[in-house]
């Protein structure tokens, strides 16, 4: 089936490190990808987006990476921070019927230690 | 700017209570509006969506159901709730046409 997955659901890095969190998707019709962060009892908060003409894009701190040949999407995030700890969401964006729909991965749990 | 509120922020309901969240937005107009819910240590599931006044889909059948009385207000019911109901409630907006979400504070229901 079509999915949007995770390659490690916990990541546990050193504070002041770079943080790599991984996704891969498996349609390859998805045209647009974002990154949400969740903290603990929160919602998920928009990070940065890429569309599938794009390889890269950075902000601050983060980058997004998008492989189309391998259908993998990664978040880097620079000097990893105690706030950088939460739940990081990747999702694909596809048109369905009339309608565009959001595909949700996992998440992934970053945990920064001090 | 725009903004988005949801309360309450918490609930506890008994089993076969009725429900009712309420999600608002307010710094634009028509936004499509979405709500998911999301298990504990888990993804988010899309329940509904609405692309305008009165218009709501349906993304799972279940015992919840969503109106949208109000071009930014967006409401999500029960009649009687399960345990299964139980979870984080988010609601969502973004702008008609674009890609990006935006997400509210969420509520976290839990039936007993």
């Amino acid at each position: 089936g079509e999915s949007v997955g995770l390659h490690l659901p916990t990541l546990s890095v050193q504070e002041g490190d770079n943080s790599i969190i991984n996704c891969a998707y498996s349609n390859s019709a998805s045209d647009y990808f974002i990154w949400y962060k969740q903290e603990s009892g929160k919602g998920p908060q928009f990070i940065i987006d890429i569309r599938s003409n794009m390889d890269k894009r950075q902000g601050q701190r983060v980058t997004v990476l998008l492989n189309k040949t391998v259908k993998h999407l990664s978040l880097q995030i620079a000097a990893t921070q105690p706030g950088d700890s939460a739940v990081y969401f990747c999702a694909e964006n596809r048109a369905a019927g009339n309608n565009r729909k959001l595909i949700w991965g996992l998440g992934t749990s970053l945990a920064v230690n001090p | 700017s725009q903004t988005i509120h949801q309360w309450p922020a918490t609930l506890v309901q008994p089993v076969g209570s009725p429900l009712s969240l309420e999600c608002t937005v307010e710094g634009t107009s028509n936004p499509n509006l979405y709500w998911y819910r999301q298990a504990a240590g888990r993804g988010l599931q899309l329940l509904f969506y609405s692309v305008g006044i009165g218009q709501i889909s349906s993304e799972v059948p279940q015992n919840l159901s969503a109106s949208r009385p109000q071009d930014r207000q967006f409401i999500l019911s029960s009649k009687k709730l399960l345990l299964s109901d139980s979870g984080f409630y988010l609601c969502a907006w973004k702008v008609g046409g674009t890609d990006t979400q935006y997400f509210g504070p969420g509520t976290r229901l839990t039936v007993l």
